[in-house]
């Protein structure tokens, strides 16, 4: 059974930095494209970042490149976001999900972790 | 980029049909067909429901279809049961590495 469970959220001031975990098991994690996807409270789903099986090529939505990086341990079956500079619209719980078709769609998603940034 | 402009809600009876409309530009929705829906319920995690414009991922039930017209993606939900309740959201590719959800309609089974 495919599972993946996000962990690393919690209340952060702006300004701050958090790192988010994904831990991947059911699937060969290697063998698959990986994706971040956040929801703001009560809003709709943003695309985040994506990153290849091999880590060699990652994307981003504008409105986080330069502040948050996407990468991945193979080894351990896990995919990161490391978020700096965090500002109040970063709200949202962040989803983790597997990605096919080179990235274009995610057939399995975790719960989420809420990140807040607030003072 | 902005969102693709989806209809914040939508109503049908049971066993009714209907249908929600995703609209971009020429640069995502009528540039590609890496056109996705995703279902999601109160407080659960969004869940895969059709790929490639049409596409069903296995244990998809078949009342659930996708289509293209131009710059407008639609989804078809026919025979509404009382679990179709939920919201859902469109997903396009966007050129460069970069994919655009719609902002999401939600659907109300009367």
């Amino acid at each position: 059974e495919v599972q993946l469970v996000e962990s690393g959220g919690g209340l952060v001031q702006p300004g701050g930095s958090l790192r988010l975990s994904c831990a991947a098991s059911g699937f060969t994690f290697s063998s698959y494209w990986m994706s971040w996807v956040r929801q703001a409270p009560g809003k709709g789903l943003e695309w985040v970042a994506n990153i290849k099986q091999d880590g060699s090529e990652k994307y981003y939505v504008d409105s986080v490149k330069g502040r948050f990086t996407i990468s991945r341990d193979n080894a351990k079956n896990s995919l990161y976001l490391q978020m700096n500079s965090l500002r109040a619209e970063d709200t949202a719980v962040y989803y983790c999900a597997r990605s096919i078709s080179g990235g274009h769609y995610s057939d399995y998603w975790g719960q989420g972790t809420l990140v807040t940034v607030s003072t | 980029q902005s969102a693709l402009t989806q209809a914040r809600s939508v109503s049908g009876s049971p066993g009714q049909s209907v249908t929600i409309s995703c609209t971009g530009t020429s640069s995502d929705v009528g540039g590609y067909n890496y056109i996705s829906w995703y279902q999601q319920h109160p407080g659960k995690a969004p869940k895969l429901i059709i790929y490639d414009v049409s596409k069903r991922p296995s244990g998809v039930p078949d009342r659930f279809s996708g289509s293209k017209s131009g710059n407008t993606a639609s989804l078809t939900i026919s025979g509404l049961q009382a679990e179709d309740e939920a919201d859902y959201y469109c997903c396009s590719y966007a050129g460069s590495y970069t994919w655009l959800f719609g902002g999401g309609t939600k659907l109300t089974v009367l």
